[in-house]
């Protein structure tokens, strides 16, 4: 089975600063790797996603994301981040059943 | 287009009452999921759809019934309420084709109470 571990509960970062939000995941196969966001009382938004080619990929609101299949990595990063950006932010594996496993989550505070 | 659309916003229930959590979606999506999001956990799938008349398990499918009529609704029954399904349900619907790497969209939650 798999499943995903985000090892920061939460990150507080300056506006303007860069951010980078890790994602470990466990997957036997290659994995479908996904990062949603959720803003507060909202539901989920696709990010980006990757299952091949270019390892770097590039999101929506200005994310990125690079696979590392050596470490079993999929960090997400941004390099200038905007008070908009404060919210929780979930990484997922995907599997051929059609099954989503998502990481606990991390909170991003944005300061002024 | 509405997407995907949950009703109610917010329950109370008492222990060992009954309800169906509504999820509908326009966008004629063939997989639809549930799942509960509690706090350091994430979200975990209760049940999932991959087409009319067809439902399986999730990884916390115990306390929950759904069905799939049809392709647009996928409601969510807790049969006897406990508190420890206190929650914020989310339903999930998308393209189901030789790939699992659609994306899946998401409607705004449930936020749930057993008292």
């Amino acid at each position: 089975a798999q499943s995903v571990t985000q090892p920061d509960i939460h990150i507080t970062v300056s506006e303007g600063a860069s951010l980078e939000l890790r994602c470990n995941y466990s997957y036997g196969a290659t994995p479908y790797l996904f990062w949603y966001v959720q803003s507060p009382g909202q539901g989920l938004q696709l990010l980006l996603k990757y299952f091949s080619g270019d390892t770097l990929v590039q999101g929506i609101k200005g994310f990125e994301a690079e696979f590392k299949r050596s470490q079993s990595s999929f960090n997400l990063r941004k390099p200038s981040v905007h008070w908009s950006d404060a919210a929780e932010y979930f990484c997922a594996v995907g599997s051929n059943d059609y099954k989503l496993s998502f990481g606990a989550g991390t909170t991003v505070t944005v300061r002024a | 287009n509405a997407g995907v659309t949950q009703t109610p916003k917010f329950q109370v229930l008492k222990t060992g009452q009954s309800m169906t959590l509504q999820c509908a979606q326009d966008m004629n999506h063939e997989y639809m999921s549930w799942y509960r999001q509690d706090p350091g956990m994430g979200l975990r799938l209760i049940h999932y759809s991959v087409g009319a008349g067809i439902t399986d398990q999730g990884e916390v499918p115990n306390g929950y019934n759904v069905s799939r009529s049809t392709t647009e609704d996928f409601p969510l029954r807790l049969l006897s309420a406990a508190p420890s399904q206190t929650s914020v349900y989310f339903c999930a619907s998308s393209y189901r084709t030789s790939s699992p790497y659609n994306e899946q969209f998401f409607g705004p939650g449930t936020r749930l109470t057993v008292l």
